[in-house]
């Protein structure tokens, strides 16, 4: 069965530092993997998928991740980081069919301090 | 894309009743899904919703404590039977598009008190 590990359930940084947060997936097949974002009391949105074509992943509001087969990892990285940015963040697995359910991992929380 | 809407958006129910979500999707989709956020958690899915067939379950949700229908290809519900308060949780409807994404409703934010 698929799995996800987002290491680390809480992540500070300040306003401009890197953001990097860690997702580890298990998976016997090649995976499609997601990670979201949802903001204080509001839905999950779509930050970026890897569905295998490039490697590297730009979504948006200037986050990236890099699937990495040989480490089994999917981090999430920005540059610089906003204020706006502080929410929950969850990396999450396909079961590799089009249309089926979504394994997330736990979440991280990300804090942005100026 | 897919615009998703959930009612009603919170609510605040009593102990041994139920409450039904909907959920309308703005597009014809095959699968729809429902999960469960349950506080500082992450999201677990409850069941898989397909036009015209039975609920599938995930281990640990039974059809008589979530019952869902599925009419046509743009809605859905799912009711909360029987309410206790470790039902409280955000209840979050998804679809499957293209490219294996999934694209969430706005979630319902439920309390039993």
């Amino acid at each position: 069965a698929q799995s996800v590990t987002q290491l680390g359930s809480h992540v500070s940084v300040s306003e401009g530092a890197l953001v990097l947060l860690r997702c580890n997936y298990s998976s016997s097949v090649p995976p499609y993997l997601f990670w979201y974002v949802q903001y204080p009391n509001q839905g999950l949105q779509l930050l970026l998928k890897y569905t295998s074509a490039a490697t590297l992943v730009k979504g948006i509001n200037g986050f990236e991740a890099e699937f990495k087969k040989s480490e089994t990892s999917f981090h999430l990285t920005k540059p610089s980081a906003h204020m706006s940015d502080a929410a929950e963040y969850f990396c999450a697995v396909s079961e590799g069919q089009a249309g089926t359910a979504l394994i997330f991992g736990k979440g991280t929380t990300l804090s942005v301090s100026s | 894309s897919a615009v998703i809407s959930q009612k009603p958006s919170r609510d605040i129910c009593q102990r041994g009743t139920s409450l039904t979500i909907q959920c309308q999707v703005d597009s014809q989709v095959t699968m729809m899904f429902w999960y469960r956020q349950q506080p500082g958690q992450s999201l677990t899915l409850i069941a898989t919703a397909n036009q015209g067939s039975e609920a599938t379950y995930e281990s640990g949700f039974v059809i008589d404590k979530f019952p869902i229908s599925r009419p046509n290809l743009t809605f859905s519900t799912l009711t909360v039977s029987n309410m206790s308060p470790e039902d409280s949780s955000i209840y979050l409807c998804s679809v499957g598009k293209r490219e294996y994404e999934q694209f969430f409703g706005p979630g319902t934010r439920l309390t039993v008190l």
